[in-house]
């Protein structure tokens, strides 16, 4: 019954190497997204997608990066990861934009070693 | 920029007591819509329960209830008759633009038995 799955649940990379971590979807939903939770703070929204239109937020570094082949799945690309990209990655979906419900994955837990 | 702030980083209620969260937020935006999203550890965000800005009425869940006040820009959340199942963190939000989550800081709630 698992409608919006992450994989890893946890990951850890070196300084430097590049990492993708994935969320898949049976929902059929139109809209993904990626929040970054850092340890005690808010989820901040990274980007998302509308079906295959890319929104980035303007404050999202350009070390992450995102691809979505299809609707089911979405990735996150973290190019050279630094120490302050250790985080919760949080995936969720929506319906449409203006279904005013999100539903979030598990999250991956990301380590930079 | 819309801004969420929750003042109570950690609030803890007796099991089946009332307890209430505490959540304010910024906006310009004439009609948006808040939330009140449930994180228990090492689980997924689920939504508790979602309230329309134009709508004076105050959204109830079954024991989650808000108290809405617009002109004060404030939105808390009730939870009656707590259960031990609800002790997790919980993040007021707000959509803006684009179906976009701003999120509060959180409060965690302890359930003491």
């Amino acid at each position: 019954d698992a409608m919006v799955i992450q994989n890893p649940r946890y990951q850890v990379t070196q300084f430097g190497k590049p990492v993708t971590l994935s969320c898949s979807q049976t929902l059929n939903h139109n809209v993904m997204y990626w929040y970054q939770q850092k340890s005690s703070q808010a989820p901040k929204l990274l980007f998302h997608y509308y079906d295959k239109d890319f929104n980035n937020e303007a404050d999202t570094p350009d070390n992450f990066q995102s691809r979505r082949p299809n609707t089911s799945f979405c990735f996150l690309d973290i190019r050279s990861p630094g120490l302050g990209d250790a985080a919760m990655y949080l995936c969720a979906t929506s319906r449409d934009l203006g279904s005013h419900e999100q539903y979030f994955g598990p999250g991956t837990r990301l380590t930079v070693t | 920029a819309q801004t969420v702030t929750q003042s109570q980083p950690e609030m803890s209620v007796q099991e089946a007591e009332t307890v209430t969260l505490s959540c304010t937020y910024d906006t310009s935006e004439s009609d948006y819509y808040l939330f009140w999203y449930k994180q228990p550890p090492s689980r997924q965000m689920i939504l508790v329960i979602r309230q329309e800005a134009y709508k004076q009425q105050n959204a109830t869940e079954n024991r989650f209830s808000v108290n809405f006040q617009k002109a004060a820009k404030s939105f808390s959340l009730k939870i009656s008759d707590s259960q031990l199942g609800d002790a997790a963190m919980y993040f007021c939000a707000q959509e803006t633009s684009g179906s976009r989550l701003t999120f509060g800081e959180g409060t965690q709630l302890t359930v003491n038995p």
